[in-house]
């Protein structure tokens, strides 16, 4: 498997501007999460899903900020209208149910967005 | 491993020395802790876990500590390599009840001098 897969790998864009985020997780895994990393912050847990379901968006930082699953192979998170304080790396992971087993998350290479 | 203001705390160790990383978590109720590994511009990678029943588990050149009882997390890497220069995440979660999402620690930056 070539791992969890994102695009586009940069993005720079103008405040206010439509920014759309894409993951292909890994195949088989059920459990899909965003997160953001920033210096100040660090990573921060925007939203997962479990089985293309949203389980918890309580950190997805504003209304501009969404996320979807249309289905197990992809997800997209989307800023509108995107904002300078926007500007961070946003990673996907992806993971296999808790339980006994490994279940940590495998992440992507990131998306570094720059809004100006 | 805690954060200070904008810096990360750095680990600055001589190539061949062992190191030492730490880090204190949050959540008593955590059982699954993960130290993740993040290279300049790659996303965080896998290094090594630890499941909340083991106060030890050993890899390769890395082995990591766990005290619940104050609820701290060690790695320990041996012999450290230029590659090794990275900053080290700990992360924690529990599986009791499913699969809640990882927790990250503000990290540690470890520099490697040959």
């Amino acid at each position: 498997d070539a791992g969890v897969i994102q695009s586009p790998r940069h993005e720079v864009t103008e405040m206010g501007q439509e920014v759309t985020l894409r993951c292909k997780p890994i195949s088989g895994h059920d459990y899909l999460f965003w997160y953001r990393q920033t210096m100040m912050r660090g990573l921060e847990l925007l939203i997962y899903f479990n089985n293309n379901v949203p389980i918890d968006d309580s950190g997805m930082p504003e209304d501009r900020f969404s996320a979807k699953m249309p289905n197990a192979s992809f997800s997209t998170l989307k800023i509108q209208p995107s904002e300078p304080r926007d500007s961070a790396v946003y990673f996907c992971a992806s993971s296999l149910a808790g339980g006994l087993g490994t279940t940590e998350a495998f992440f992507g290479q990131g998306t570094r967005l720059t809004v100006v | 491993g805690e954060s200070v203001g904008l810096h990360l705390p750095t680990l600055s160790v001589q190539e061949g020395d062992n190191s030492i990383i730490n880090c204190a978590y949050s959540n008593s109720a955590s059982d699954y802790f993960i130290w993740y590994k993040q290279e300049s511009g790659k996303g965080p990678q896998f290094i090594i876990d630890i499941r909340s029943n083991m106060d030890k588990r050993q890899g390769q050149r890395v082995t990591v500590l766990l005290n619940k009882t104050v609820k701290h997390l060690s790695l320990q890497i041996a012999a450290t390599q230029p590659g090794d220069s990275a900053v080290y995440f700990c992360a924690e979660n529990r599986h009791e009840k499913g699969n809640t999402p990882l927790v990250f620690g503000k990290g540690t930056r470890l520099s490697v001098i040959a």
